[in-house]
């Protein structure tokens, strides 16, 4: 069993929309959060980290992490073409990052 | 990329022959990692400093050295490269391992052994 599991996509969502990006985790005492972007051929770059159960809002981008259900989500309000990227979830349960494989997000104009 | 650099950013070398990648940081963070990124594996950690000449091992660490003589600079060897080891190499930092601390990743390093 992965440690961090991400559908893989792609997920294509029209300009405007809502994309919702889910992760789910193995280690029920894992306790810090991250979202990275990236873009083809680039590297990955923080977006978000969310430590408490609840919602955490920056901009246009929401973490929901529920620890109970050991998942985390990523939801993008107005969704534009340059959020066209692979979204990468990362959790730390105390000693390492585990990374999931990404999901591919692709807004269509 | 948080004042991180990675050189050479492209390689091409032969199955057999060494190979040495460098990260370079300007941040002085204490800690530097260096990870490898496979298609449906997303990010693996390869080796790991927590301070000058002090490393460790990560979950694919076989057939890689690493060394750190400088706070800025974390080297990544692999003795002889093998055409497994193809792969996108990207260092990264982070100012300790805190449980809340962030990594911060270079801009990579496309290897490909032939």
């Amino acid at each position: 069993q992965k440690e961090v599991e991400q559908n893989s996509g792609p997920l294509s969502v029209p300009e405007g929309a809502i994309a919702s990006l889910n992760c789910t985790y193995s280690d029920r005492g894992s306790q810090s959060f991250f979202w990275y972007r990236q873009y083809s051929g680039k590297s990955p770059e923080l977006i978000m980290f969310i430590y408490s159960n609840g919602d955490k809002e920056d901009g246009r981008f929401t973490a929901q992490l529920n620890k109970a259900s050991q998942y985390v989500s990523l939801l993008i309000r107005d969704s534009q073409p340059s959020d066209s990227a692979t979204y990468l979830c990362a959790v730390n349960p105390g000693n390492q990052f585990y990374f999931g494989t990404g999901t591919s997000l692709t807004v269509i104009p | 990329d948080a004042g991180i650099t990675q050189s050479p950013r492209h390689k091409v070398t032969e199955t057999g022959t060494p190979v040495t990648l460098r990260c370079h940081q300007t941040e002085n963070h204490r800690y530097m990692y260096w990870y490898r990124q496979d298609p449906g594996h997303g990010l693996r950690l390869i080796h790991y400093s927590y301070g000058v000449k002090d490393t460790d091992k990560g979950e694919v660490s076989d057939g890689y050295s690493v060394s750190r003589s400088k706070t800025e600079d974390f080297l990544l060897t692999l003795e002889s490269a093998t055409s497994s080891q193809t792969s996108v190499y990207f260092c990264a930092i982070s100012e300790s391992r805190q449980i809340r601390d962030t990594q911060y990743f270079g801009p990579g390093t496309r290897l490909t052994v032939l």
